[in-house]
């Protein structure tokens, strides 16, 4: 049973390029929530999603970044227009529904932006 | 605001040299508090929930304990393999989601 899938690994982008991160949640998940990790800080929440449906995005910069979770395929981070400060740790998390107990968390997209 | 303040930042512990490991916290109604392990270039993995003051759970070496202002990650006997960085988080009783606050983290090094 696979466990969330992140994809990139590693994406390096220049100034003013678009990133794409890509999650495919568990097996049986609909719900993903996606976590923002900055050099010497904590985990930020920024989004979370049910299928074909933003719940809360009220972790998100509000330019720039969007977040989607089509009926079939991945949820897909989108960073337009990247700056250096979008440097970091992206990781995506699902669950099976609300109000679980735990998270299942992805091992992350290092996103460097030159 | 909802605030989690982990302490201390990071711990040098020898194998056997049982310790703790502090999580303080100031949320509007606890909905519950979460304990990860994160391994170096991994996501984190859930070890705990505590739902209400007084409440204790333990897994292996590991025990979780919560008052109404800080929860205890208490490590007897580590090993080498507990290494890690230690994540407490929290969640308000205003969402029925997992919208999760996280301190920064305890890193935490056993020496054989």
């Amino acid at each position: 049973n696979a466990g969330v899938m992140q994809n990139p690994r590693h994406l390096v982008r220049r100034r003013g390029q678009e990133a794409r991160l890509r999650c495919s949640p568990m097996k049986g998940h609909s719900h993903v929530y996606w976590y923002r990790q900055l050099p010497e800080e904590g985990l930020k929440f920024m989004v979370y999603l049910q299928k074909e449906n933003i719940i809360d995005e009220s972790g998100m910069p509000k330019e720039r970044f969007s977040a989607e979770f089509p009926k079939e395929g991945p949820s897909i981070l989108r960073i337009q227009q990247v700056v250096r400060g979008d440097s970091a740790a992206y990781f995506c998390a699902s669950s099976p529904r609300d109000g679980v107990e735990k998270l299942f968390f992805g091992s992350g997209t290092q996103l460097s932006v030159l | 605001e909802d605030q989690v303040t982990q302490s201390p930042e990071a711990l040098r512990l020898q194998e056997g040299e049982s310790s703790s490991l502090n999580c303080s916290y100031t949320v509007s109604g606890l909905r519950g508090l979460f304990w990860y392990r994160q391994d170096p270039g991994k996501g984190p993995e859930f070890l705990f929930t505590l739902y209400s003051a007084g409440e204790e759970k333990e897994k292996e070496r590991l025990k979780a304990t919560l008052t109404k202002k800080e929860s205890f990650l208490h490590i007897t006997a580590p090993k080498p393999e507990d290494s890690a960085t230690y994540l407490c988080a929290v969640q308000a009783g205003n969402t029925g989601f997992q919208k999760l606050v996280f301190g920064t983290g305890t890193r935490l090094l056993v020496s054989p």
